[in-house]
């Protein structure tokens, strides 16, 4: 089925530890985004990539880096894994980086630091 | 800078009755307003937007939404409320320079059988 691949699903990490969160996209889709959803806080934006090539910073991009490695891909690295980086993580690619094109989510990453 | 409200964190209906969620929104110039629904353990769906035209717009599963500019208001809508519906829902918005969606906190939705 086409759309927002995410792995893994789950993850448990111990402070201090990194890891890769891995998204790719089938849609042939121009931009991605990295959110995280928090309990009362909503969908954060850390990174986004609005083309192949460029990356930018979201809301909340503090401990976090990412690539686009290719058009269908792109992935968010913990360095080094906090608690207050326990969160759901979501991935998303849309058409354009434009005003009428709506996002399609991965189904999510769910991390715990422990 | 864009923001999104949700004034409600839940709200609860019986089914069968009609249903609001709330959302008020601040741009600059005109917004591009979106909700998207989430189930258990799920992904983020889309719902419904609006761009530009009518204010009323339809969506799936029978929802709608009504974009209301002078009380900077974009509060979702269904005639009848169905078990199925519980879920979380949120607002989301952008504005004219193309920048990246920002969305409310959420409002989870109970529909009582």
């Amino acid at each position: 089925n086409a759309g927002v691949t995410q792995t893994p699903k789950f993850q448990v990490l111990k402070t201090g530890q990194s890891m890769t969160l891995q998204c790719a996209q089938d849609m042939n889709h121009n931009s991605m985004y990295w959110y995280r959803q928090d309990p009362g806080m909503g969908l954060r934006l850390i990174y986004y990539s609005a083309s192949e090539g460029t990356t930018d910073k979201g809301e909340v991009p503090n401990g976090y880096n990412v690539s686009r490695l290719n058009k269908r891909e792109f992935s968010l690295r913990l360095e080094s894994a906090a608690p207050s980086q326990t969160s759901v993580y979501f991935c998303a690619s849309s058409e354009e980086q434009g005003r009428s094109y709506g996002y399609t989510f991965g189904s999510g990453t769910r991390l715990t630091v422990v | 800078a864009q923001s999104v409200a949700q004034p409600e964190d839940q709200v609860k209906v019986a089914e069968g009755n009609p249903l609001t969620v709330k959302c008020t929104y601040s741009v600059s110039g005109n917004p591009y307003l979106f909700w998207y629904v989430q189930y258990p353990n799920r992904g983020l769906q889309f719902l419904l937007k609006y761009i530009t035209g009518d204010n009323l717009v339809k969506g799936s599963y029978g929802f709608e939404a009504e974009f209301n500019k002078s009380q900077t208001s974009f509060h979702l809508k269904k005639p009848s409320a169905l078990v199925s519906d519980s879920a979380l829902y949120f607002c989301a918005v952008r504005d004219y320079r193309n920048t990246p969606l920002v969305f409310g906190k959420g409002t989870r939705l109970s529909v009582i059988a």
